[in-house]
């Protein structure tokens, strides 16, 4: 069964990139699924940041596009978000997320990010 | 991008009641949808895959219907331990999409 542990700083300051990391287990990132990321501002629903497909493609949502960069290090089986210019409306639970065509999304516990000075 | 519109927003129901809980998809999903329940602190656990599919250790009181556009989520006979928010999640296209969520209280 796949897992996965994201990681990262919690507090960002405004203006500057937020960078997390989710480490994968129990199935190596290069063999299928979309692998991406989910986020959850405090008391609110979730939201879709993108995901990409080891070799193939990749989907951001069109809110997020032009801030968003997800990757892959096949090497490590981590998966990496990196999103610019954060303001506080960035702050969230921000989870790691796997797409399976039939199961549809596995998740990872979760990490907070507050933006803030 | 596909809409889910998920009613009703809350409720409120005792233990024992049957609850059913609708997602409308803007467009045809075929059976690309899920139904998860979250707890405060917690990430989504599913509940329900391919619409209709009951993810493995969940007990048989959840069930899910529907195929296309109209999807229900039923708790046959609800228990304290339901209470929680749901969501839909349709995964048939990107971007993927969520409902706004239910928020259900056991009275």
């Amino acid at each position: 069964q796949v897992q996965m542990q994201e990681s990262g700083p919690g507090v960002v300051k405004p203006s500057e990139t937020l960078s997390l990391t989710c480490t994968v287990s129990g199935y190596a990132i290069s063999s299928g699924y979309y692998w991406g990321w989910i986020r959850q501002p405090p008391g609110k629903g979730l939201e879709w940041i993108g995901s990409v497909l080891h070799g193939g493609s990749s989907n951001y949502n069109p809110s997020l596009k032009s801030r968003v960069t997800i990757s892959l290090d096949t090497s490590k089986n981590q998966v990496s978000l990196k999103l610019s210019s954060v303001t506080a409306a960035d702050t969230a639970l921000y989870y790691c997320a796997a797409k399976d065509d039939i199961f549809g999304i596995y998740w990872g516990q979760g990490t907070l990010v507050t933006v803030s000075s | 991008d596909i809409q889910m519109t998920q009613s009703p927003s809350s409720l409120s129901a005792s233990v024992g009641d049957r609850v059913t809980i609708t997602c409308r998809a803007s467009q045809g999903i075929r059976n690309d949808l899920g139904w998860y329940q979250q707890k405060p602190g917690k990430a989504p656990k599913r509940l329900i895959y391919a619409a209709s599919s009951l993810q493995s250790g969940v007990p048989s009181r959840f069930s899910g219907s529907g195929s296309g556009t109209e999807f229900t989520l039923t708790i046959s006979s609800l228990q304290p331990e339901d209470s929680a928010t749901y969501y839909c999640l349709q995964h048939s296209t990107n971007p993927i999409t969520f409902g706004q969520g239910t928020r259900l209280e056991i009275k």
